[in-house]
């Protein structure tokens, strides 16, 4: 079945520190990828998203991802973190069958910034 | 409108109780979803609609859920004789091109069953 999986639950960077999530899937075509950023009692934002083509993309806030087909992964990755990147990240996966399509979440990862 | 709009943005409601959740997606937006988010759970799909047509229902956790789109616009997801376990927010999506599953949401319907 297809799936998305985040290993990591939880992550604390310092502000300033270069940052990589990663985001594993499972699915037998060619994916439609994406990351999604939620901050506290918000809803989901679109960071960035991959359809095919560069497998680097870039996205808002600064942020990047590389799709790595032979690892079937697509890590989020930024330079350098904000204290505003605080939120919790969901990679996802887009699933089409029978006429109907959704997405795919991962668990997320919640991102904490040290000061 | 601009985005991706839900209301209530909070309910409380009292175990036993039917609700009711809107949803107001992005003008011109064919696909509309629902997904629940709860902790422990992660992001859960309920359900998909193609104008009104509801082509996938498989999230749907029990016959106490439905939910309707009218106009090819708003949707309402309704959840009868409610129960705690139904506590979670309520996410609503939409999207404009079909074939990429890349959907904006709305801030959420925050659910508590007292």
């Amino acid at each position: 079945a297809q799936s998305v999986t985040q290993p990591d639950i939880h992550i604390t960077v310092s502000e300033g520190a270069s940052l990589e999530l990663r985001c594993n899937y499972s699915y037998g075509a060619t994916p439609y990828l994406f990351w999604y950023v939620q901050s506290p009692g918000q809803g989901l934002q679109l960071l960035l998203k991959y359809f095919s083509g560069d497998t680097l993309v870039q996205g808002i806030k600064g942020f990047e991802a590389e799709f790595k087909r032979s690892q079937s992964s697509f890590n989020l990755r930024k330079p350098s973190v904000h204290w505003s990147d605080a939120a919790e990240y969901f990679c996802a996966v887009g699933l089409f069958f029978q006429g109907a399509q959704k997405l795919v979440f991962g668990q997320g990862t919640r991102l904490t910034i040290n000061p | 409108g601009a985005g991706v709009s839900q209301s209530p943005s909070n309910k409380v409601t009292e175990k036993g109780k039917d609700v009711e959740l809107r949803c107001d997606p992005i003008s011109g937006h064919t696909a509309l979803y629902w997904y629940r988010q709860s902790l422990g759970q992660g992001l859960e799909f309920l359900i998909y609609f193609q104008g009104n047509s509801a082509p996938d229902k498989s999230g749907l956790p029990s016959d106490r859920f439905s939910a309707e789109r009218t106009g090819g616009s708003v949707s309402t997801l309704t959840i009868q004789r409610t129960q705690q376990e139904d506590s979670a927010v309520y996410l609503c999506a939409s999207s404009l091109v079909l074939g990429t599953a890349e959907a904006f949401f709305g801030q959420g319907t925050r659910l508590t069953v007292v």
